[in-house]
């Protein structure tokens, strides 16, 4: 039962374009969601973050928005960089207070084309 | 500031061999977890620890594997006998108490042959 989806498996754009990558959850109780970036043969590495209580965050480059009803969230990378290729996880926090156990989504590879 | 720290980064086993991993978290940082990734698929908690004690063990394959963390700093995850379905990166990552991000290291990618 994947709680966390992340339905496209890869995402490719043009440098200087907007990246946009989507994540759908279906357990309500989720509280807090992040977005990890992996490069080959490393961890994954923090990235932006929300908590449900907001619908937006930003940081530089990088936005989060978070759309409770729909059960949906989605990054936005603007505008993307040929570093930015990577693959993306979205995780949720599980709602049970330990903010520590993580569900992740399959992750989505994006290439970003110079 | 050092980072959470994993060996070996590479191992291939036969399956029903052993294998242990090593992990040493970021200074202070109370909280430690380690994460299953199978190709293809999303990090999958098997087993947090708060100091030497364990928090959510709910994942774990208590028949294969084990980890402890004795004196609340390393730890060491455990597998045996290995199946060939163990094959994936066991990813290491630690968190203050208090903190909601997590850092995880680099992980440690078994192939069960």
């Amino acid at each position: 039962d994947q709680q966390v989806k992340q339905n496209s498996p890869s995402l490719s754009v043009q440098e200087g374009r907007i990246s946009i990558l989507n994540c759908d959850y279906t357990n309500s109780m989720f509280d807090y969601f992040l977005w990890y970036k992996k490069y080959p043969a490393e961890g994954p590495t923090f990235l932006i973050s929300i908590s449900s209580i907001k619908d937006k965050n930003e940081d530089g480059r990088f936005t989060v928005f978070l759309n409770k009803s729909a059960k949906h969230l989605s990054l936005h990378i603007v505008p993307s960089q040929p570093g930015d290729s990577a693959v993306y996880f979205c995780a949720a926090s599980d709602g049970s207070g330990n903010t520590g156990k993580l569900i992740f989504g399959q992750g989505t590879t994006l290439q970003v084309k110079p | 500031e050092a980072g959470v720290a994993q060996s070996p980064r590479y191992k291939i086993i036969e399956k029903r061999q052993s294998v242990a991993f090593w992990c040493n978290p970021i200074s202070g940082h109370a909280t430690l977890y380690w994460y299953q990734q199978i190709l293809g698929q999303g990090p999958k908690l098997l087993i947090q620890f708060q100091n030497n004690g364990v928090v959510d063990d709910s994942q774990l394959p208590k028949d294969r594997f084990s980890a402890e963390r004795l004196k609340g700093v390393d730890s060491t995850l455990k597998i045996q006998p290995a199946k060939l379905e163990d094959s994936a990166v066991y990813l290491c990552a630690s968190s203050s108490v208090s903190g909601n991000t997590i850092y995880f290291g680099e992980g440690s990618w078994l192939t069960v042959v």
